[in-house]
């Protein structure tokens, strides 16, 4: 089947200094996403993404972050001046469709990128 | 708001063993997406189902089934006969129609033991 993939598995960085989370989404899929975990909690929604634009974003995702789809392949998620607060694992997400009755809006989601900030 | 409560925090079964995962949800919305989601110790995201507030037919996928009750805001997961692999958290997420955020219960911790 095929797979949504994520690197790095783990980033450690400095507090301040700006990281970028790559993700390779399934080939054929429109809609992409960028979830978050921090340690023992819950899964929290960041961003969605499509046609080259936000689609949705919550209160999270404040000027600090952005994301990108920088060619027909990649989509990176950038956060910068990182915060130790920002630890956490980071899915990317992916699905063909959105909604609608018999549209496949099944989410895809990567292994993730365990993000260390020190 | 939008709330999704899980309350069971860790369970533990024995193989074979049937188990039902509860979880409660909070919406305003007349029309409402419900999702269970599987994170196996490697860590991904699993989709299991997802279900339209407009269809209360109970689904039955293998060992796993759900049961939806739109009266009482609750979609539990049942495994029947479960294994040491179906050891993992399992996440409910509730979604609104014209949304793209998914929003994920906190998660309740099975352990299968042999």
């Amino acid at each position: 089947e095929p797979e949504v993939t994520q690197t790095p598995s783990h980033q450690v960085t400095q507090m301040g200094q700006e990281v970028i989370l790559r993700c390779v989404p399934i080939s054929n899929h429109l809609y992409f996403y960028w979830y978050r975990q921090i340690l023992g909690q819950k899964v929290e929604f960041l961003v969605s993404f499509y046609n080259n634009e936000i689609s949705e974003k919550s209160e999270i995702f404040d000027d600090q972050f952005s994301v990108e789809r920088p060619d027909g392949s990649n989509f990176t998620l950038k956060i910068r001046s990182t915060k130790l607060e920002d630890s956490a694992m980071y899915f990317c997400a992916s699905s063909e469709g959105w909604e609608g009755f018999g549209t496949n809006e099944k989410l895809f989601f990567g292994s993730g990128t365990q993000l260390s900030v020190l | 708001a939008q709330k999704v409560t899980q309350a069971q925090t860790e369970i533990s079964v024995v193989e074979k063993e049937d188990v039902t995962l509860d979880c409660v949800y909070e919406t305003r919305d007349t029309t409402y997406y419900l999702f269970w989601y599987k994170q196996p110790p490697s860590g991904e995201l699993v989709f299991l189902i997802r279900r339209n507030s407009f269809d209360e037919q109970n689904e039955i996928s293998g060992r796993y089934s759900w049961n939806f009750q739109k009266s009482t805001s609750s979609f539990n997961f049942t495994i029947t006969a479960s294994q040491v692999v179906d050891s993992a958290v399992y996440f409910c997420a509730l979604r609104r129609p014209g949304g793209f955020k998914t929003i994920f219960g906190a998660g309740t911790r099975l352990f299968v033991k042999a």
